[in-house]
């Protein structure tokens, strides 16, 4: 069967640290691979897909970035962070018609 | 493009009472139509989905959803609620082709007190 991971379950940064976040999706090969970021009291808001190896699609403009260096990695990585970026990232997967997410990264920015 | 409106930002019931978490879409073509459930600090399960066929669908916990092409709505329905079913609730849709990118809406926190 399939399985999403993610780490780190948490993270504490001060502003202006870097950022790098791994999603890793086992049982498949060539998926749709996805980040969303939950902020507090907010719904999901999709950050990046990707539909193969080094093929990155980015929906919102901001200090974050994505890549996907291996057919099932996929990560998510900032230069500098601001107290904006502060939220629950998820990591998802697509399955014939339904998304799957993995159990996600609280991120705190102090 | 897709869009998805989840009026009620949070839900308020008594333990075994019945509920109704309203979700409507906005769509120019045909879509599939979800609802995911996320308990705190946990990433985001499937709860039950509409494809085709009958319009009221099921899942294994006592949830179902009908949809209603009429009224663009999905909404989502419980006779009889659980302490445990208190969570977010997550309504979703997607095209059913081209790329495979799910809309969701803001969620509907789902509160159950005894």
């Amino acid at each position: 069967s399939q399985t999403i991971h993610q780490w780190p379950a948490t993270l504490v940064q001060p502003v202006g640290s870097p950022l790098s976040l791994e999603c890793t999706v086992e049982g498949t090969s060539n998926p749709n691979l996805y980040w969303y970021r939950q902020a507090a009291g907010r719904g999901l808001q999709l950050l990046f897909y990707s539909v193969g190896i080094g093929q990155i699609s980015s929906e919102v403009p901001q200090n974050l970035s994505a890549s996907r260096p291996q057919d099932r990695q996929f990560i998510l990585s900032s230069k500098k962070l601001l107290l904006s970026d502060s939220g629950f990232y998820l990591c998802a997967w697509m399955a014939g018609v339904e998304q799957y997410f993995g159990p996600g990264t609280r991120l705190t920015v102090t | 493009a897709q869009s998805v409106t989840q009026l009620d930002s949070q839900v308020p019931v008594f333990e075994e009472a019945p509920v109704e978490l309203r979700c409507n879409y906005s769509s120019s073509v045909s879509v599939y139509l979800f609802w995911y459930v996320q308990y705190p600090n946990q990433g985001l399960q499937l709860l039950l989905k509409y494809l085709s066929g009958s319009t009221l669908v099921e899942s294994i916990n006592g949830f179902e959803a009908e949809f209603n092409k009429s009224q663009t709505s999905f909404h989502l329905r419980k006779p009889s609620v659980h302490i445990s079913d208190t969570a977010e609730y997550f309504c979703a849709v997607r095209k059913p082709t081209g790329f495979q990118k799910l809309v969701f809406g803001t969620g509907t926190r789902l509160l159950v007190s005894p």
